[in-house]
């Protein structure tokens, strides 16, 4: 399996412009996260899905962030408008599910995002 | 509030060494404990993961222990060499939901040759 692929690897874009980032979990795995890294608060979980179901939210910063998961082999996060504090690096992580080693997760190299 | 604390923020030590990176956290009641690894550019790579009711996990020259009454967990990393070098994070996960996995701002190792 070629592990969690995200794209782009790095995107810059101006203030007030909609960025879109991709994620391709690893096959089979029935969970995903989303997580914002910037060297301030560290690693921050954003969203979380259970067989592309939404189930905490709670960590999206206001509502010019969105995500979706139309199909177990693909999410999006999607930043509208952008902001310059938006600028971090984006994870997306999978896991196959609940219990033990099945709890482990993998993650992307990431999307880093400048916001000039 | 759930803290998770990793000291010092950076360790330098030469190549052979064996070395012990901390973890501690203010709440004891987790469900497990992770501890990865992050190379500069690169995603987060999970090297070992502890349940709550064990007290350690080995790996190679790695061995992750976990003391809940003391709200501490070491990685403990035998030879060192300068391919460890890296960023060494924990998480907790509070819970039976991945979701509320906890990180530490991580250590940043270096292993000179």
């Amino acid at each position: 399996d070629a592990g969690v692929i995200q794209s782009p690897r790095h995107e810059v874009t101006e203030m007030g412009q909609e960025v879109t980032l991709r994620c391709k979990p690893i096959s089979g795995h029935d969970y995903l996260f989303w997580y914002r890294q910037t060297m301030m608060r560290g690693l921050e979980l954003l969203i979380y899905f259970n067989n592309n179901v939404p189930i905490d939210d709670s960590g999206m910063p206001e509502d010019r962030f969105s995500a979706k998961m139309p199909n177990a082999s693909f999410s999006t996060l999607k930043i509208q408008p952008s902001e310059p504090r938006d600028s971090a690096v984006y994870f997306c992580a999978s896991s196959l599910g609940i219990g033990g080693p099945r709890e482990k997760l993998f993650f992307g190299s990431g999307t880093q995002l400048s916001v000039l | 509030k759930q803290e998770v604390t990793q000291i010092p923020a950076a360790l330098s030590v030469p190549e052979g060494e064996n070395l012990v990176l901390n973890c501690s956290f203010t709440d004891s009641a987790i469900y497990n404990l992770q501890w990865f690894r992050q190379d500069p550019g690169k995603g987060l790579t999970s090297l070992l993961l502890i349940q709550s009711s064990q007290r350690e996990q080995t790996s190679g020259r790695l061995n992750a222990s976990l003391d809940k009454s003391s709200g501490r967990s070491t990685l403990y990393i035998a030879a060192s060499q300068p391919g460890d070098s890296a960023t060494y994070l924990c998480a907790l996960n509070y819970g039976g939901s991945q979701g509320n996995l906890i990180f530490g701002k991580g250590t940043k190792l270096s292993v000179k040759p």
